[in-house]
């Protein structure tokens, strides 16, 4: 079975500074990888993802995030964070090849930016 | 109505309570999904419905009990539940079959168990 691991449950930030969120997982075979986003009072959604091709993967709001199969990551990256980027993230992952698209998430990592 | 919509949003109920919590998806997907999501945990997965056809049942006890009478609803029947259920579930919806699918979730219904 798959699992991740979030590094960070809590990040401060002010505006204009750049963000890395740090996600691995565990698995021994092949991987799909997704940022999910949560903003205050919204549901879940889809930031970014990863299934092939190129591991740098662009996504909505000016996020991306790097797969590096060597390292089992999968980091999300801003260079410049706003204010309105104030949401808990998740990182989750499910294995190729399973037919339906199952998730197993992180616990989640908090960003608060402060204006 | 576009999405993912869940009712109620907020439920109390006692130990001893009978209900039911209900998600509809207007996008056309064939694969829904509940989830439970506790404080300092990660989102759990408890089942998926394929085709109306449950797939995966990762372990959830029996006074959890889901129901999928179309491809467009979602029920969770809920029976003689603890306190430790006390939780935010979450329903969501892919299109069926493909792994790398992106699921869209409902905001949820936040259940506190007395």
């Amino acid at each position: 079975a798959q699992s991740v691991s979030q590094h960070n449950h809590h990040v401060i930030l002010s505006e204009a500074a750049s963000l890395e969120l740090g996600c691995n997982y565990s698995y021994g075979g092949t991987v799909n990888l997704f940022w999910y986003v949560q903003y205050p009072g919204q549901h879940l959604q889809l930031l970014l993802k990863y299934f092939s091709g190129d591991p740098l993967v662009k996504g909505i709001k000016g996020f991306e995030a790097e797969f590096i199969k060597s390292k089992f990551s999968f980091n999300l990256r801003k260079p410049s964070v706003q204010w309105s980027d104030t949401a808990e993230y998740f990182c989750a992952v499910n294995a190729r090849g399973s037919g339906y698209s199952t998730l197993t998430f992180g616990k989640g990592t908090m960003l608060l930016v402060s204006p | 109505e576009t999405g993912v919509t869940q009712t109620p949003r907020h439920l109390v109920m006692g130990m001893t309570n009978k209900k039911s919590l209900k998600c509809e998806q207007h996008l056309g997907h064939n694969a829904m999904y509940w989830y439970k999501q506790s404080a300092k945990k990660p989102l759990e997965l408890m089942f998926v419905y394929s085709l109306e056809e449950r797939v995966e049942n990762n372990s959830v006890p029996s006074r959890f009990s889901p129901e999928c009478p179309n491809s467009s609803h979602l029920f969770l029947h809920l029976h003689t539940l603890q306190p430790e259920d006390s939780a935010l579930y979450l329903c969501a919806s892919s299109p069926t079959g493909l792994d790398y699918n992106e699921q869209f979730f409902g905001p949820g219904t936040r259940l506190t168990v007395l």
